[in-house]
């Protein structure tokens, strides 16, 4: 498997611009994760979905951030429009969630360095 | 809210020491996970764990439920070894990961 798939791996853009992240989760999980690192606040969970259903996204910053799992295969986080403090890398994981349960080990994509100008 | 605490922030050894990396939890939990963050940036899931202990190669984690508190430890370190150790829990429940601040680990030929 090729496991966890993110893209773009490296995205820089301008302050208002609208800001797509994609994702490809391990094929057979359930449960998909969207993260974010920055150096001052470490890994922050944003959202999760467990057969494609957001399950929590209290960690969703603001109405400029939405994510959306339209199937199993495919997941997108938007930003816009894009401000510099969204500069971060985002990554991506994904579990088997066969319920929605708290023992699955999470498999972590490559992440997305993104850079607001 | 769970809090999750890591210490130390930073560690630099010699390479063969014993290196033991803590973590701390405020609430009850279903299990405690154990990351290594590589200098490239990749996330790779070291282990899981609710009770107990579990080793792989090198690496042991254990955990104390009553006490709130899990540990790290890499026997006979190695330069490789260098890295970003990251804790992480999650309650009962819910899948989501609450992480603490990470270890950095540095390892010295």
């Amino acid at each position: 498997d090729a496991g966890v798939i993110q893209s773009p791996r490296h995205e820089v853009t301008e302050m208002g611009q609208e800001v797509t992240l994609r994702c490809k989760p391990i094929s057979g999980h359930n449960s998909l994760f969207w993260y974010r690192q920055t150096m001052m606040r470490g890994l922050e969970l944003l959202i999760y979905f467990n057969n494609n259903v957001p399950i929590d996204d209290s960690g969703m910053p603001e109405d400029r951030f939405s994510a959306k799992m339209p199937n199993a295969s495919f997941s997108t986080l938007k930003i816009q429009p894009s401000e510099p403090r969204d500069s971060a890398v985002y990554f991506c994981a994904s579990s088997l969630g066969l319920i929605v349960s708290s023992y699955n080990e999470q498999f972590f994509g490559p992440g997305t360095r993104l850079t607001v100008l | 809210k769970n809090e999750v605490e890591q210490s130390p922030q930073n560690l630099t050894a010699q390479e063969g020491e014993f290196i033991t990396i803590n973590c701390s939890y405020s609430v009850g939990i279903s299990a405690l996970h154990w990351l290594q963050q590589h200098p490239g940036g990749g996330i790779v899931s070291l282990f899981m764990l609710s009770s107990g202990k579990k080793k792989h190669g090198r690496l042991i984690a254990t955990i104390n439920i009553q006490e709130k508190h899990s540990s790290l430890h890499i026997t006979a370190s190695h330069p490789r070894d260098s890295a970003v150790y990251i804790c992480a829990a999650t309650e009962f429940g819910n899948e989501k990961l609450t992480f603490g601040t990470g270890t950095r680990l540095t390892i010295i030929p």
